[in-house]
């Protein structure tokens, strides 16, 4: 299994500031993915992070507010842009494969 | 529409009782069935199934598939207050993007 580390752990952010969140995985690997698990919800997709070329965003999530880098193989960041109350969440990077897919440690995130 | 359901939502039980939880899928192009244990932040993984039949088995917990039922279970034996935690059952789509299909959780409470 990879060894996906995720930072910052937690943060509390000003509403309209911008939070990146950074996920660095010990082995290249092709797949990987952002989640938002918002209070008391099961995860949520954000986007795939495709390496080389943009994101591929699930609907109700768009770039200008979830700009993904994916610049090689082990690494990948998303920014939550211009935050408010409502983005407060757990947001998970994680990296799959043709049958499993395991999760970072995870960012909470809370917006005032 | 892929779904995945989980049953019960929440389950309160006593140490040393035995607990199953359900997990039953409608998913086009099934690739496996994952179950995971979240207890502060990111899930941890437990287990992938992808045949019927077929019982996984770590320590305490062990699940099952059946694929002409179209459901999983967990079980977990002699349970602790370390087990409290919600349990999320996933089922991957091949096709679409290779998405994962979340069920809600169950949310497991065992007391002293």
């Amino acid at each position: 299994s990879a060894v996906i580390s995720q930072k910052p752990s937690r943060d509390i952010c000003q509403r309209g500031t911008s939070l990146t969140i950074q996920c660095q995985v010990d082995s290249q690997v092709t797949m990987m993915f952002w989640y938002r698990q918002q209070p008391g919800q099961s995860l949520t997709l954000i986007a795939t992070a495709n390496q080389g070329s943009e994101a591929t965003y699930e609907s109700g999530f768009v770039i200008d507010k979830f700009p993904i880098s994916r610049p090689n193989l082990t690494f990948s960041t998303l920014t939550v842009s211009n935050m408010s109350p409502e983005d407060s969440s757990i947001y998970l990077c994680s990296v799959g494969s043709d049958y499993w897919t395991f999760f970072g440690q995870g960012t909470r995130l809370t917006v005032v | 529409e892929d779904k995945v359901v989980q049953s019960p939502l929440s389950l309160v039980v006593h140490e040393g009782d035995t607990v199953t939880l359900n997990c039953s899928y409608e998913v086009t192009n099934f690739r496996s069935l994952l179950w995971y244990k979240q207890e502060k932040k990111a899930p941890t993984f437990l287990f992938m199934l992808t045949s019927s039949g077929i019982e996984k088995k770590s320590g305490r917990l062990s699940s099952i598939l059946d694929k002409k039922e179209l459901f999983s279970i967990l079980n977990i034996t002699a349970t602790q207050t370390g087990d409290s935690a919600v349990y999320l059952c996933a089922v991957l789509n091949a096709g679409n993007n290779r998405k994962l299909i979340w069920g809600l959780g169950t949310s497991l409470a065992v007391n002293p």
